[in-house]
């Protein structure tokens, strides 16, 4: 199916563990994002990434990496997971630099125990 | 204070009612302003943008931008208990680097 996947919905992980999650989607859309969704701050830029291999850091960085060997893949990884870090993850594509068309994924509710 | 001001309601009202979601922001370089419907535990899929001042409008939906004001506006013309979800607004002075997003407003639209 058309679209923008995140895998998995839900994942709880335990303190100091590394955790990566998956984005995929299938209109080889040039920018694709990352973003955490938290009470009271709305939705914060981790990552962006304009292309294959071009990756940036956006507003809330540390204690993340990401990767884009494939136009279509752009995973996360919480390289050792903090309980700051519980928070509900979306991934986006857009095809358009100013953002204005934008597609998000379902999300990923994560939880650092 | 933030660069993007919204608030979080819940608003609720009955169906077939006229709508009106609002932002401010302070930032005087932003120049696109989208709006975002989020239904419980989905991601945010987009509604409209505008460039600029003005009004656009899209079916029941009228999106307005004053400027001067540094002000936003979504109506929603009879709203349906289906138009229930959080709203979030989101600006950009252009590119794609740095979009803000409000803390987003929860609509309930009662039957």
């Amino acid at each position: 199916d058309a679209g923008i996947t995140q895998s998995p919905r839900y994942k709880i992980t335990e303190t100091g563990r590394q955790v990566t999650l998956m984005c995929h989607q299938t209109w080889s859309h040039s920018y694709m994002f990352w973003y955490r969704q938290d009470l009271g701050h709305g939705l914060r830029l981790i990552y962006y990434s304009a292309a294959a291999d071009i990756t940036d850091k956006g507003e809330v960085p540390d204690g993340y990496v990401v990767s884009r060997s494939k136009t279509e893949n752009f995973p996360l990884t919480l390289e050792s997971a903090t309980r700051s870090q519980t928070s509900v993850y979306f991934c986006a594509s857009s095809d358009v630099e100013g953002f204005t068309e934008a597609f998000f994924g379902q999300g990923t509710r994560l939880t650092v125990v | 204070q933030k660069e993007v001001e919204q608030d979080p309601g819940p608003l609720s009202v009955p169906e077939g009612a006229i709508v009106s979601l609002n932002c401010t922001y302070s930032n005087s370089a932003f120049q696109y302003f989208m709006w975002y419907r989020q239904y419980s535990r989905k991601g945010p899929e987009l509604l409209m943008y505008t460039y600029s001042s003005g009004n656009k409008e899209d079916g029941r939906f009228t999106a307005q931008v004053d400027k001067s004001s540094k002000y936003i506006s979504l109506f929603i013309r009879d709203s349906q208990p289906s138009d229930s979800a959080t709203y979030l607004c989101a600006m950009n002075s252009g590119g794609y680097q740095k979009v803000t997003f409000g803390t987003g407003t929860k609509l309930q639209v009662i039957p």
